[in-house]
């Protein structure tokens, strides 16, 4: 079956350092993927997403590249600020609308 | 435009009574779906609704059971509560528009504890 692992956090940076979270999946063919965002108290918001092998995802200055050759979708800002403290979620859609979530990597960035 | 809507917020239960979670969607989307959140493990999907008037099965359905009442809303209802269904749970949505490329649209999510 389709799953996503995540690298386990907490992950806790000063701002303006350089942010990556590691996300790599297990499918049986050619998935899309994305990066869901979840901020203190809400529901989830989609981040960026990629459809196809070598697509580059970005959004709010967040990046991803869809690597097929090593199953890897790793998220990466060069600068944080504060406002980017939240829970960040992997995940994957094969064959149908369902969605496969990784476990999420809690950010907190300090002033 | 309020998006996806979920009520209560925040429920506390008996161990063995019974509950409906209700959400709702404006953006006259097709698909519904509720998840669980659960430290560690991000969300697993309960139930989902590919459109009005269908229903299937996700990976953790035990103990639950869905209405999707009409194209607006997804109901989930707990018939006896139990401490494992202490959890986070999320309702959202999406267009059907095209194959593997959906973004779910998710709603602020209601907070149960069963003591």
């Amino acid at each position: 079956g389709n799953s996503v692992t995540q690298m386990e956090g907490p992950v806790t940076l000063s701002e303006e350092a350089f942010l990556t979270i590691n996300c790599t999946y297990t499918a049986t063919g050619y998935p899309s993927l994305f990066w869901y965002v979840q901020y203190p108290g809400e529901g989830l918001q989609l981040l960026l997403k990629a459809t196809k092998a070598d697509d580059k995802g970005s959004n709010k200055g967040f990046e991803a590249t869809y690597r097929k050759e090593t199953t890897s979708f790793h998220l990466e800002k060069g600068s944080v600020q504060v406002s980017d403290s939240a829970v960040y979620f992997c995940a994957l859609s094969e064959n149908d609308y369902k969605l496969s979530f990784g476990a999420g990597t809690t950010v907190t960035v300090r002033a | 435009n309020a998006g996806v809507t979920q009520t209560p917020k925040f429920q506390v239960l008996k161990t063995g009574q019974s509950m409906t979670l209700q959400c709702a969607q404006d953006m006259n989307h097709n698909s519904m779906y509720w998840y669980r959140q659960d430290p560690g493990m991000g969300l697993r999907l309960i139930y989902y609704s590919a459109s009005e008037g269908t229903t299937d099965k996700g990976e953790v359905p035990n103990g639950y059971n869905v209405s999707r009442l009409n194209k607006r809303e997804f109901s989930l209802r707990l018939e006896s509560a139990a401490p494992s269904q202490t959890s986070v749970y999320f309702c959202a949505s999406s267009t059907s528009e095209g194959w593997r490329q959906e973004t779910q649209y998710f709603g602020p999510g209601t907070r149960l504890l069963v003591l």
